[in-house]
């Protein structure tokens, strides 16, 4: 069984172009997290997902960023008009849905953005 | 807002003995508690998780917990070079959805 997969695992763009990072979540996990690191810094949440619904998006920037789960298909989050501060690594986790769900989230392998 | 503080180190210690990692929170609500490990340019992975008052005990690893004091702690016994890495520690409160918040984390530095 796979776990959380992201991919790209390496993501280059020039400033002002597009980035898309997709992320697969473990089988039977429908709550996808996705988060933002820089060097020698700690994870900063972004956004939070189930599947069609943005549940928490409070570390989402404002302009430019946005994300959606679909029914279908993997995680997806979208960087219009990338500037050299996006360059982090992106982290997708995943956890279990169910009732009283303590459940723990599992981290993708994460995906390098560098802007050029 | 909910906070998780962790002290970010470095914390040295020698191989073979006890690291003791340290996190307070700060909403009274939270129920489920977490603890990874992240190695430089790596995801960060589960290494625990305890959900009541006291102590879990899982190989090297034991994780405490004391709800009134709001804190719950990750010791290391036998510490060994590979355990240096940084380590997460990260709180649920399954009365807030289903969103987790991760402490900046505490980095660990084992002295062979």
């Amino acid at each position: 069984n796979a776990g959380v997969m992201q991919n790209p695992r390496h993501l280059v763009r020039r400033r002002g172009q597009e980035a898309r990072l997709r992320c697969s979540p473990m089988k039977g996990h429908s709550h996808v997290y996705w988060y933002r690191q820089l060097p020698e810094e700690g994870l900063k949440f972004m956004v939070y997902l189930q599947k069609e619904n943005i549940i928490d998006e409070s570390g989402m920037p404002k302009e430019r960023f946005s994300a959606e789960f679909p029914k279908e298909g993997p995680s997806i989050l979208r960087i219009q008009q990338v500037v050299r501060g996006d360059s982090a690594a992106y982290f997708c986790a995943s956890s279990l849905s169910g009732t009283g769900s303590n459940q723990p989230q599992h981290f993708g392998d994460g995906t390098r953005l560098s802007i050029l | 807002q909910k906070e998780v503080e962790q002290n970010s180190g470095p914390l040295s210690v020698p191989e073979g003995a006890i690291a003791s990692l340290n996190c307070t929170y700060s909403d009274r609500g939270s129920q489920s508690f977490f603890w990874y490990r992240q190695y430089s340019g790596k995801s960060p992975e589960l290494i625990m998780f305890i959900y009541s008052n006291g102590d879990k005990e899982d190989g090297r690893f034991t994780a405490q917990l004391n709800k009134a004091s709001q804190y719950v702690s990750l010791l290391i016994r036998d510490s060994q070079p590979s355990d240096s890495a940084t380590y997460l520690c990260a709180v649920k409160d399954e009365n807030y959805g289903q969103n987790f918040v991760f402490g900046p984390g505490t980095r660990l530095s084992v002295l062979p």
